[in-house]
């Protein structure tokens, strides 16, 4: 059970917009940590999407973006591809346990 | 373009301590301000921060694993190394070695920004 919690699973057809969402305590992302979000494809390394709640690294489609309010954080993704098909992860800092942390993972299904 | 490369046994009997080098190529480990990470995920579950360690030496360690855990770096090899003692079947894993970096100018925790490809560890007799 991780301290960062998100949806197992969301869908959405082609070309529609999708949000996943990282929802956080007082300890972590509402003490004002960074969050940052990776995307992993099957049977590879997860890969950096966006970094310090709202950028993205060269190379990263602006179809991807962030954003962070309160203890919360959300990964949004417009004009749904098929190739978006994957597992989603956000990552902080917790205080109280002293070291980095990911969410649970969220998989993203392309109908 | 920074590439990270695991080597290790796939294979650990319960007990014995898990060894694990991550090779960095395409640049210098002991050049700049990054952190050279290990991560895990078990067969279809999440991802686990292990612990990472910075340029100048010092390490920074998952609380819940800091007791059997030490991450060392040889800037001779350009490598660093994850040694995980007293193993279970619960450590069985992916192990990624990952470069941690602060990009933004108020960074308050690294991102992971280039990983290795992953090394299935299984604990088993």
């Amino acid at each position: 059970q991780s301290v960062l919690t998100q949806p197992p699973s969301v869908s959405g057809a082609p070309g529609q917009r999708v949000t996943i969402s990282c929802t956080g305590s007082s300890s972590n992302i509402g003490a004002d940590y960074d969050v940052h979000w990776y995307q992993q494809l099957p049977g590879t390394a997860p890969k950096l999407l966006i970094y310090g709640n709202n950028n993205r690294p060269s190379g990263v489609p602006d179809r991807f973006s962030g954003s962070k309010s309160g203890t919360s954080a959300s990964l949004a993704i417009t004009g749904l591809q098929a190739e978006d098909e994957a597992d989603y992860y956000c990552q902080s800092y917790d205080s109280s346990l002293s070291g980095s942390v990911f969410g649970g993972g969220t998989k993203l299904t392309v109908l | 373009q920074v590439q990270l490369q695991e080597s290790g046994p796939g294979l650990v009997k319960p007990s014995q301590t898990l060894s694990l080098t991550c090779s960095v190529s395409g640049g210098s480990i002991s050049s700049g301000d990054y952190y050279w990470s290990w991560i895990r995920q078990p067969p279809g579950k999440g991802l686990e921060w292990i612990g990472y360690i910075y340029n100048s030496g010092n390490s920074y360690y998952n609380p819940s694993l800091k007791s059997r855990l030490t991450i060392s770096i040889d800037t001779s090899k350009n490598q660093f190394s994850l040694k995980l003692s007293s193993v279970t079947a619960a450590d069985t894993a992916v192990y990624y070695c990952a470069r941690g970096v602060c990009s933004s100018n108020a960074c308050s925790i690294p991102e992971f920004d280039s990983w290795g490809q992953g090394t299935l560890v299984t604990v088993s007799s």
